[in-house]
């Protein structure tokens, strides 16, 4: 069982709704990414964290997406108005510094209809 | 960043090694090699990772070729819980670069 705990595991709703997942880190872990995987692809990276700052968001559509990490530990990504193509599974993933071995959770998979 | 290029499918037989390639010609000085494996609905599996030296640990053995082109991960004793999607990254700027990976079957 993965010790980085994601919720939703599932979540459908449709398009132009607002959707929110949330990701509990392992205890201590200081960086915390969110990753995006497409179906028959390997996970994208959307953003990282180091502690409650924002180190790369590059590849975050942030017309659309948001993510924060108010206090350092726990995360919240967002996506309004959702988008059909936004159909993938949103994996967290934490490490104890950059560099260090990233560990991931069981992801949320999320549906647009 | 360093892509990575690694065969779309392998089989091996229970019991045997496993051997997956993986081709890294672009990796910087820097760029550690990192494994993981994703069972399907799950989260990916850090396995092992290492900059220049091989590495083992109770999961697998990581060979780095000494010009760091390419590695291999080795399964010594496959068995059907290991059948997986494999996947070799870098980490450049300590994200991980993943590619599509190799789907590994592992067959009784």
């Amino acid at each position: 069982e993965a010790e980085v705990a994601q919720s939703p595991r599932y979540k459908i709703t449709e398009k132009s709704q607002a959707v929110a997942f949330w990701c509990d880190p392992i205890s201590g872990h200081a960086t915390l990414y969110w990753y995006r995987q497409i179906l028959g692809q390997g996970p994208e990276l959307l953003v990282q964290f180091q502690d409650e700052s924002v180190v790369d968001d590059s590849q975050l559509p942030k017309d659309r997406f948001s993510a924060e990490r108010l206090k350092g530990v726990d995360s919240t990504l967002k996506i309004q108005p959702a988008e059909l193509g936004d159909s993938a599974m949103y994996l967290c993933a934490s490490s104890l510094t950059p560099g260090q071995p990233q560990h991931f959770g069981d992801g949320t998979r999320l549906s647009i209809l | 960043d360093a892509k990575t290029t690694q065969p779309p499918s392998m089989d091996c037989a229970e019991g045997r090694a496993a051997n997956l390639p993986c081709n890294h010609s672009t990796i910087s000085g820097n760029e550690y090699v990192y494994w993981y494996r994703q069972i399907h609905s799950q989260g990916p599996q850090y396995i092992i990772h290492g900059l220049k030296n091989n590495e083992t640990n109770e999961m697998a053995s990581l060979i780095i070729t000494e010009d760091r082109k390419s590695s291999t991960l080795i399964l010594p004793h496959a068995t059907l819980r290991d059948t997986a999607v494999y996947y070799c990254t870098t980490n450049s700027g300590y994200a991980l670069n993943f590619g599509k990976g190799t789907s590994l079957l592992v067959t009784p």
